[in-house]
């Protein structure tokens, strides 16, 4: 069965400040790669998705995330971080044929004022 | 477009009641998903409909949760005795399928908090 690792569990980074998220799968065959947010209080988000194509996919507020077929990664990143960036941001991932998301640990990111 | 609803948002109970949790997904989505999310931990699935039939409820714990869609729209998700690590979000989604492949990602609710104490 497939699974998602999301090494880091917490990030604390001061606005401004670069950040990238890891996200490890492990399945050997077509993928759908997402990411989701959870800002608190509120319902898990859709930040960005991965099918097909360029590699270097673009999302909502800023979010971009790089899919690397050698390394089984699909890391989350963005240039510069705001405090409203605070959240819990998950990956998720649909490998082959499978009907269902499976989704990683998450990382909660912690943005300092 | 309007939501996935879920409700109730907050339940708490005592080990051995029962619980119901209800879904109403997008309008126009035939897949419904409910999945459980324990504190600290990433949404894990429990149970899969494809309109009012199960596709996979593999990691759904039959002894005691059971969940039906029965006009293909809205859905219920019950326990029955609850227990303590029963405590989690209860998570509904639901997404446009077609050709048995995931057209665009889930759209979740807000999610159930259940107490279980």
């Amino acid at each position: 069965a497939q699974s998602v690792s999301q090494h880091n569990h917490h990030v604390i980074l001061s606005e401004a400040a670069s950040l990238e998220l890891g996200c490890n799968y492990s399945y050997g065959g077509t993928v759908n790669l997402f990411w989701y947010v959870q800002y608190p209080g509120q319902h898990l988000q859709l930040l960005l998705k991965y099918f097909s194509g360029d590699p270097l996919v673009k999302g909502i507020k800023g979010f971009e995330a790089e899919f690397i077929k050698s390394k089984f990664s699909f890391n989350l990143r963005k240039p510069s971080v705001q405090w409203s960036d605070t959240a819990e941001y998950f990956c998720a991932v649909r490998a082959g044929s499978a009907r269902q998301l499976t989704f990683g640990s998450g990382t909660q990111l912690t943005v300092l004022p | 477009e309007a939501g996935v609803a879920q409700s109730p948002r907050y339940k708490i109970i005592e080990k051995r009641q029962s619980v119901a949790f209800w879904c109403n997904p997008i309008s126009g989505h035939a897949t419904l998903y409910w999945y459980q999310q324990i504190l600290g931990q990433g949404p894990k699935l429990l149970i899969q409909f494809q309109n009012n039939g199960v596709v996979d409820d593999s990691q759904l714990p039959k002894d005691r949760f059971s969940a039906e869609r029965l006009k293909g729209v809205d859905s219920t998700l019950k326990i029955q005795p609850a227990k303590l690590e029963d405590s989690a979000v209860y998570l509904c989604a639901s997404s446009l399928v077609s050709g048995g492949a995931i057209q665009t990602g889930y759209t979740f609710g807000s999610g159930t908090r259940l107490t279980v104490v």
